[in-house]
């Protein structure tokens, strides 16, 4: 049974562009949650989804970054507009429905690092 | 909104000694769940051990224990028998639990680096 995974691990980008960043939940999860993590800092919570629903955005930035999840394929963190502040380690975590068995413990993909040049 | 809060940057234990990690939090919520995470230097996140509020015992996963003071809102790691692989950056972790399911923010603390010397 694979774990989360994301893609790319690494992505460079100039100011500007454009990111986009994949996360494919556990096979069976249905619930994705997106991190940040700045240097030497914790885990920021940015976004909550479910297949084509944004639960809680409540930690998104208002400007440039927007989320999705789709029916088919994975979910989908993008960037617009890059500056070198968004420079940072992007997690992805998955967790089965709320109200099933283990529906508190989310399952972290090993992360994108995004730099800004 | 929740805060968790992480006082010791950094924490360095000899192999094979224990170590304890401090973490306080702060919430209105009476019905919640608890986390300590690792991020070694590969830097995934690993679930170390988990804590159900409306428990009184404190959560053991092996080598790993917490001490969890409801009242006081405080939730120590504590490590037994340190060894080289669990030096790390351990994140205690804080989600609520609504109604009888849990809802998926977690807010972490700043984290603690905790080095194991041999």
């Amino acid at each position: 049974n694979a774990g989360v995974m994301q893609n790319p691990r690494h992505l460079v980008r100039r100011r500007g562009q454009e990111a986009r960043l994949r996360c494919s939940p556990m096979k069976g999860h249905s619930h994705v949650y997106w991190y940040r993590q700045l240097p030497e800092e914790g885990l920021k919570f940015m976004v909550y989804l479910q297949k084509e629903n944004i639960i809680d955005e409540s930690g998104m930035p208002k400007e440039r970054f927007s989320a999705e999840f789709p029916k088919e394929g994975p979910s989908i963190l993008r960037i617009q507009q890059v500056v070198r502040g968004d420079s940072a380690a992007y997690f992805c975590a998955s967790s089965p429905l709320p109200g099933l068995a283990g529906d508190n413990e989310q399952f972290f993909g090993p992360g994108t690092r995004l730099t800004v040049l | 909104a929740q805060t968790v809060t992480q006082s010791q940057p950094e924490m360095s234990v000899q192999e094979a000694e224990t170590v304890t990690l401090s973490c306080t939090y702060d919430t209105s919520e009476n019905n919640y769940y608890l986390f300590w995470y690792k991020q070694p230097p590969s830097r995934q996140m690993i679930l170390v051990i988990r804590q159900e509020a409306y428990k009184q015992q404190n959560a053991t996963e092996n080598r790993f224990s917490v001490n969890f003071q409801k009242a006081a809102k405080s939730f120590s790691l504590k490590i037994s028998d340190s060894q080289l692989g669990d030096t790390a950056m351990y994140f205690c972790a804080f989600m609520k639990r609504t109604g009888g399911t849990s809802y998926g923010k977690l807010t972490f603390g700043q984290g603690t680096i905790l080095t194991v010397h041999p």
